[in-house]
């Protein structure tokens, strides 16, 4: 089955500085990548996802790549803001599978150091 | 808000109780999913339900079973607690089972189950 690993666990960045998270994935039929956030105590979010016949994708701040040749996508965070400090969650799922529920990395904490 | 409903908010409980944790989908979407987060770790997948049916299953415990009413509601139902599953349980629905342009999952805020 699907196997995504995300790095680093835990990211500290000065505000105003960019911020990059990564994630690996095993099963080349995934096809869908969604980036969560979580606040403390919070529900996981939805912030941005890419489907795999698109290589960037691009909201405000946030912008997510995708390599499909690599297996691995990844978030960035430009002119970081504390309120940007949180959990991040990749997760990675083949749509076209039917049975298979999305399979989400172990996660990052990102502080942003005002 | 995500328009998915979870109740109760907190939960305490002893050893060895049995709790009901209760799931109300967004408005039209058909797929209920429940997740496990224990302190400071990720969400771990346990079960889905699509209209009814199971869907797919996680690493859910025996010791845990859940089901998906006619109306669409979920509930979690968790049995001979240990102190382990103290953790939030979240709830996330979407639309549909399968690949579809809208299949975003949509989470709910969570019960904190506190098991002393």
């Amino acid at each position: 089955g699907e196997n995504v690993e995300q790095h680093p666990s835990t990211l500290s960045v000065q505000e105003g500085d960019s911020a990059v998270i990564k994630c690996t994935y095993s099963d080349s039929a995934s096809n869908y990548f969604p980036w969560y956030k979580q606040e403390l105590g919070k529900r996981p979010q939805l912030i941005i996802d890419i489907r795999s016949n698109v290589g960037e994708k691009k909201d405000q701040r946030i912008a997510v790549t995708l390599n499909k040749t690599a297996k691995h996508f990844s978030l960035h965070i430009t002119e970081t803001q504390p309120e940007d400090s949180a959990v991040y969650f990749c997760a990675a799922i083949n749509r076209n599978s039917g049975n298979t529920p999305l399979v989400f990395g172990k996660g990052t904490r990102l502080s942003v150091i005002a | 808000d995500s328009g998915v409903t979870q109740t109760p908010k907190h939960l305490i409980t002893a050893t060895g109780q049995r709790v009901t944790l209760r799931c109300s989908p967004r408005s039209g979407d058909l797929s209920v999913y429940w997740y496990q987060q224990s302190l400071d770790q990720g969400l771990q997948f346990l079960i889905q339900y699509y209209n009814g049916e199971e869907r797919a299953k996680g690493n859910i415990l025996e010791r845990f079973s859940a089901q998906q009413f006619p109306d669409l509601h979920s509930e979690l139902n968790l049995s001979s607690l240990e102190l382990g599953d103290s953790a939030l349980y979240f709830c996330a629905s979407s639309a549909l089972s399968t690949a579809t342009s809208t299949d975003t999952q949509y989470f709910g805020p969570g019960t904190r189950l506190t098991v002393l």
